[in-house]
């Protein structure tokens, strides 16, 4: 089956600074790729999705980048905020296994004022 | 999201005792999932429906049992609980894809602690 590895599973960076978390996948046959957020004590929600006829895909100060090639997708955070504070879940789904998504470990992501 | 609720939100329970922990949705969806999650693991998938007469094991399964009253209900079981089923349970719904994107919603949570 799929396996979803995630780094670093924990990143402090000062408020303004950018933050990166990466995975990797194994099922080349994986295509489409979600990251969800999930604030302290809160359900995860997600926040971006790539699917694997794009490279890359921007919602304001967040953005996904794929390299199928490498079978490993980033999620980059610009002008980090203390709200950004959160743990981030990367996850990848093969495309005939709609709803079986496998998730990475999660990032502790901490953003300091 | 309110949409999706979660019951109960805590439970202590020991081993060996049998315990249900019920999910209910009001967004119409016909896919619902369970996961747990475990620090440093991620979430995991244990059982998933995509509708009420169709039921599918995921990754996790084994000592859990599931079952989906209606389209807005799915429980999970443990059937004879031990420590190691300590974990926060997450309940998940979701339409199907559109245009291979697709949202899965979670409830709140519920916690569980296994004595």
């Amino acid at each position: 089956g799929e396996n979803v590895e995630q780094h670093p599973s924990t990143l402090s960076v000062q408020e303004g600074d950018s933050a990166v978390i990466k995975c990797t996948y194994s099922d080349s046959a994986s295509n489409y790729f979600p990251w969800y957020k999930q604030e302290l004590g809160k359900r995860p929600q997600l926040i971006i999705d790539i699917r694997s006829n794009v490279g890359e895909k921007k919602d304001q100060r967040i953005a996904v980048t794929l390299n199928k090639t490498a079978k490993h997708f980033s999620l980059h955070i610009t002008e980090t905020q203390p709200e950004d504070s959160a743990v981030y879940f990367c996850a990848a789904r093969r495309g005939t296994s709609y709803g079986k998504l496998t998730f990475g470990q999660g990032t502790i992501l901490t953003v300091h004022p | 999201d309110a949409d999706v609720t979660q019951t109960p939100r805590n439970r202590i329970t020991k081993t060996g005792k049998r315990i249900m922990l019920e999910c209910s949705q009001t967004k119409g969806h016909d896919r619902m999932y369970w996961y747990r999650q475990d620090p440093g693991l991620g979430l995991r998938l244990i059982y998933y429906s995509f509708d009420v007469k169709d039921i599918n094991k995921g990754e996790i399964s084994d000592g859990y049992s599931v079952s989906r009253q209606a389209q807005a209900k799915f429980s999970l079981s443990l059937e004879s609980a031990i420590p190691n089923q300590t974990a926060l349970y997450f309940c998940a719904t979701s339409d199907p894809p559109a245009g291979g994107q697709e949202t899965q919603y979670f409830g709140p949570g519920t916690r569980l602690l296994v004595l």
